[in-house]
């Protein structure tokens, strides 16, 4: 079973500038969520989504941030413009749906994005 | 809202040894899962175990354990006969219905041969 994949690994932008990470989940997986992992945090939940419908993002910064998943699958999420303090690995990961009974996430490996 | 606590930013342990890293909560739900995660170098997050709060039987995945005190809030993961490959951050995580999942800081846990 292939896992969750993400692009690029590294990004290395300015401030102001724009830049978008690409995530295909784990085939029929249902649910699909972005973090976003500060250097020496935890990972912190910017949005999730059912399908291709959004259920919860509470805490993504909406002023800069945007995410969709057309078609239920691959999904998306840009950041228009960056910020020094958006510098962090950005993660994706997929379960096969959401609530209870509590299905696992599984992660991909990870965008790392240095803004300068 | 929920609260996760990893009161121990780094962690050592000789390789074959035994080491628990901590973790504490806060929530006013009775009814929630928690989670340890292992986050390697490599940064590909792997769930290590997982524990419901209606069980009173701490999990167990092979070398992996729990020690879930539910009226303390406290869910501790310990490593039996360390091996290197078990050097990783560790993450302590919440998760109750209707609510998102929520991770401690995490400890980095060192194993020296």
């Amino acid at each position: 079973e292939a896992g969750v994949a993400q692009s690029p690994r590294y990004k290395i932008i300015e401030k102001r500038q724009s830049v978008a990470f690409w995530c295909n989940p784990i085939s029929g997986h249902a649910t699909l969520y972005w973090y976003q992992q500060i250097l020496g945090q935890g990972p912190k939940l910017l949005i999730q989504f059912q399908n291709n419908g959004v259920v919860d993002d509470s805490q993504l910064p909406k002023d800069r941030f945007s995410a969709e998943r057309l078609k239920g699958v691959d999904s998306t999420l840009k950041i228009q413009p960056a910020k020094l303090e958006d510098s962090a690995v950005y993660l994706c990961a997929s379960s096969l749906d959401t609530g209870i009974p509590l299905y696992e996430q599984y992660f991909g490996p990870g965008t790392r994005l240095t803004v300068t | 809202a929920q609260t996760v606590t990893q009161s121990q930013p780094e962690m050592s342990v000789q390789e074959a040894e035994t080491v628990t890293l901590s973790c504490t909560y806060d929530t006013s739900e009775s009814d929630y899962y928690l989670f340890w995660y292992k986050q390697p170098p490599s940064r590909q997050m792997i769930l290590v175990i997982r524990q419901e709060a209606y069980k009173q039987q701490n999990a167990t995945e092979n070398r992996f354990s729990v020690n879930f005190q539910k009226a303390a809030k406290s869910f501790s993961l310990k490593i039996s006969d360390s091996q290197l490959g078990d050097a990783a951050m560790y993450f302590c995580a919440f998760y109750n219905a209707g609510n998102m999942l929520t991770f401690g800081g995490g400890t980095r846990l060192m194993v020296k041969p």
